[in-house]
């Protein structure tokens, strides 16, 4: 039973690019959420997914966008890439009708910009 | 009002010993509480959570205390080990509104444990 699987694990880019993260969830989840992390900090939510609609968002602006698939699946794009996105971006996994099930987190792609 | 603080920033244990990282919350609305272990190239991992109808659930080595009126709440890592070492992480959560689903969770700074053998 695979995890939340993550692609890629690293990726380098330079500013003002624009980048798409790729998340698959564990079987038999639903919901979908992206976190960033930076060095030295805790996960700062950025925004979920179900049903392929954003239902939650945090303090990120614009730039950061998503979309979810009907297999569950998710992207994160980032446009106008700043060198401050640089960060382990995080993405995380529930069942939308278990009360209480933990979110399930991936290994993370880990984005540098130079 | 989002916010939640953790200390310490760092903790050095003996093998054996208990390791005590403290969380505290700001938001009344919170009622789930997981403890989150990373490792170095990992994502984060469930250790253990509760939910504030509780004071302390305890599952192998790891416990959780909770102070709802301190809003306050603590891991305490009993007989650490060497493995134990990690980044400890705890996170606060609510019920989305309209809905049962717990969606964003909030985290704290992170607490680098090393257990010395």
């Amino acid at each position: 039973d695979a995890g939340v699987t993550q692609s890629p694990t690293h990726l380098i880019k330079t500013r003002g690019q624009q980048v798409t993260l790729r998340c698959s969830p564990k079987s038999g989840h639903d919901t979908v959420s992206w976190y960033q992390q930076a060095l030295g900090q805790g996960p700062q939510f950025i925004f979920q997914y179900y049903e392929e609609e954003e239902r939650q968002r945090g303090n990120f602006p614009d730039r950061f966008s998503g979309h979810q698939f009907p297999n569950y699946s998710s992207e994160l794009n980032v446009n106008a890439l700043l060198l401050g996105d640089s960060a382990l971006y995080l993405c995380a996994s529930r069942s939308h009708r278990a009360r209480g099930q933990p979110q399930h987190f991936g290994d993370g792609t880990r984005l540098s910009i130079l | 009002q989002q916010q939640v603080k953790q200390s310490p920033q760092s903790l050095i244990v003996q093998k054996g010993g208990i390791s005590i990282i403290n969380c505290a919350y700001e938001n009344t609305a919170f009622d789930y509480f997981p403890w989150y272990q990373q490792f170095p190239g990992k994502g984060p991992a469930l250790l253990i959570a509760i939910r504030p109808d509780v004071s302390e659930k305890k599952e192998g080595r790891f416990t959780i205390s909770f102070n709802k009126s301190a809003k306050q709440f603590s891991l305490h890592i009993m007989d650490s080990q060497p493995g134990d070492s990690a980044t400890y992480f705890c996170a606060a959560s609510k019920r989305h509104a309209g809905g049962t689903s717990y969606g964003k969770l909030t985290f704290g700074q992170g607490t680098i444990l090393t257990v010395h053998p």
